[in-house]
């Protein structure tokens, strides 16, 4: 079936660094979304791409291969509110998910 | 719009207890999904449901079942619970069409002795 692997499982970095979680599909995807999971809390919707696309939001720029197989999140200059779990899940019903990032930030 | 809610918050189980979780959404959504986290694993899929009186299963559906009798609701039930099953639960649901976002409710931690 179709599996959807991220890397890395864990990143500490200090406030003010940069940031990037990797995730990988082993069949291409017709598009891909991603999550964001605080301590304690549910995941939340961040954004969804399709092939070749690149988005912003904020520090938080996504993007999505043009083969379809890989998708990126990179945060730029991390703060202590960018802690938690980000996941990447794709596909039809019903969603795969990664198993999520876990980033903690060092003030 | 109160979303996804999940009674109840947080339970206690003995082992060979039988309890139901119930996740209601009042955004008219087609599918709805029951979902199992653990650290280090994700989150993995239990038992899912594109329409009312439809479910189908997910990645770890045993010693699970599940009922979708009304289009608002989803239940998730064990019928004896066992140290395993001890777990964050999440309920979510979405639209029908291709693309659309998952909304989660806010979770069950459910602990079995």
């Amino acid at each position: 079936g179709q599996q959807v692997m991220q890397i890395p499982q864990y990143q500490h970095v200090q406030e003010g660094e940069d940031f990037t979680t990797y995730c990988n599909s082993s069949t291409t995807l017709s598009n891909i979304q991603w999550y964001k999971q605080r301590p304690g809390g549910h995941p939340v919707f961040l954004i969804q791409l399709v092939s070749g696309e690149v988005k912003k939001q904020k520090r938080l720029t996504f993007q999505f291969g043009e083969a379809k197989k890989n998708s990126s999140l990179h945060i730029t200059a991390t703060q202590t509110t960018d802690v938690g779990t980000y996941f990447c899940s794709s596909g039809n019903t019903p969603l795969v998910f990664g198993k999520g990032t876990r980033l903690s930030v060092i003030a | 719009n109160a979303g996804v809610t999940q009674t109840p918050k947080f339970r206690v189980l003995k082992t060979g207890q039988s309890m139901t979780l119930l996740c209601a959404q009042d955004m008219n959504h087609e599918y709805m999904y029951w979902y199992r986290q653990d650290p280090g694993m994700g989150l993995r899929l239990i038992h899912y449901s594109v329409g009312e009186g439809t479910t189908a299963k997910g990645e770890v559906p045993d010693g699970y079942n599940v009922s979708r009798l009304k289009k608002q609701n989803f239940l998730l039930g064990l019928e004896s619970a066992a140290p395993s099953q001890t777990s964050v639960y999440f309920c979510a649901s979405r639209r029908a069409s291709v693309g659309e976002t998952q909304y989660f409710g806010p979770g069950t931690r459910l602990l079995v002795l």
